[in-house]
């Protein structure tokens, strides 16, 4: 079974610049999460999304960020304009639902922004 | 607020065995979770608890007490490849998963 597939792995922009994050979850898993994560800390959740519909983005600083997932898939979350304290790791996650709801992830985008 | 505390950082000796303590107060509690994370990786999954008790997988074991807000993840037999940060995160009850911070564990020889 593939995993959480993400690109790219790693971005260097300039402050200003837009920039995107592409996310492919596991095949079947309905539910898919985009974190943030400095340094020394866990993840933050960004947005949560049940199928196509964002059930929880409460997190997301919507002035700069957006996020789709037009048809329940794969996702994008962009950034525009990007900022110095954007600089992070930006992880995707999946799961299936059901009692447990693990959550699987991707390998992550490390952002650095100059 | 919602809050989980874990030390920042433990140190232990190969062979040997710790115990990583996490406390919660959140809204709610639908299971708790133990997460691994290598540094420049992503997090993997350990354990899951929802009821008290000890589960035990292979070399890691976790305790739950709801009544306590409290879990511990407990590692023996201890491997330098165990060098990695563990995050304690709580699933609420929006089934939002609320993160620690980790614990950033250190094994030396």
């Amino acid at each position: 079974e593939a995993g959480v597939v993400q690109s790219p792995r790693y971005k260097i922009i300039e402050k200003k610049q837009p920039v995107a994050f592409w996310c492919n979850p596991i095949s079947g898993h309905n539910t898919l999460y985009w974190y943030r994560q400095n340094l020394g800390q866990g993840p933050e959740l960004l947005i949560r999304y049940e199928n196509e519909e964002a059930v929880d983005d409460s997190q997301l600083p919507k002035d700069r960020f957006s996020a789709e997932r037009l048809k329940g898939v794969d996702s994008t979350l962009k950034i525009q304009p990007a900022e110095l304290g954007d600089s992070a790791v930006y992880l995707c996650a999946s799961s299936s639902g059901g009692e447990v709801r693990e959550q699987y992830f991707g390998p992550g985008t490390r952002l650095t922004v100059t | 607020g919602q809050n989980i505390d874990q030390p920042t950082e433990m140190t232990a000796t190969e062979g040997a065995i710790v115990q990583i303590n996490c406390t919660y107060q959140t809204s709610g509690f639908n299971g708790l979770f133990w997460y691994q994370q290598h540094a420049g990786e992503a997090p993997t999954f350990l354990s899951y608890n929802v009821l008290d008790g000890l589960e035990e997988k292979g070399r890691f074991s976790s305790f739950l007490s709801r009544s306590k807000g409290y879990s511990y993840l407990l590692l023996k037999e201890l491997q330098m490849k165990d060098s990695a940060s563990y995050l304690c995160a709580v699933l609420d009850s929006n089934y939002q998963l609320i993160w620690g911070a980790g614990t950033k564990l250190i094994i030396k020889p």
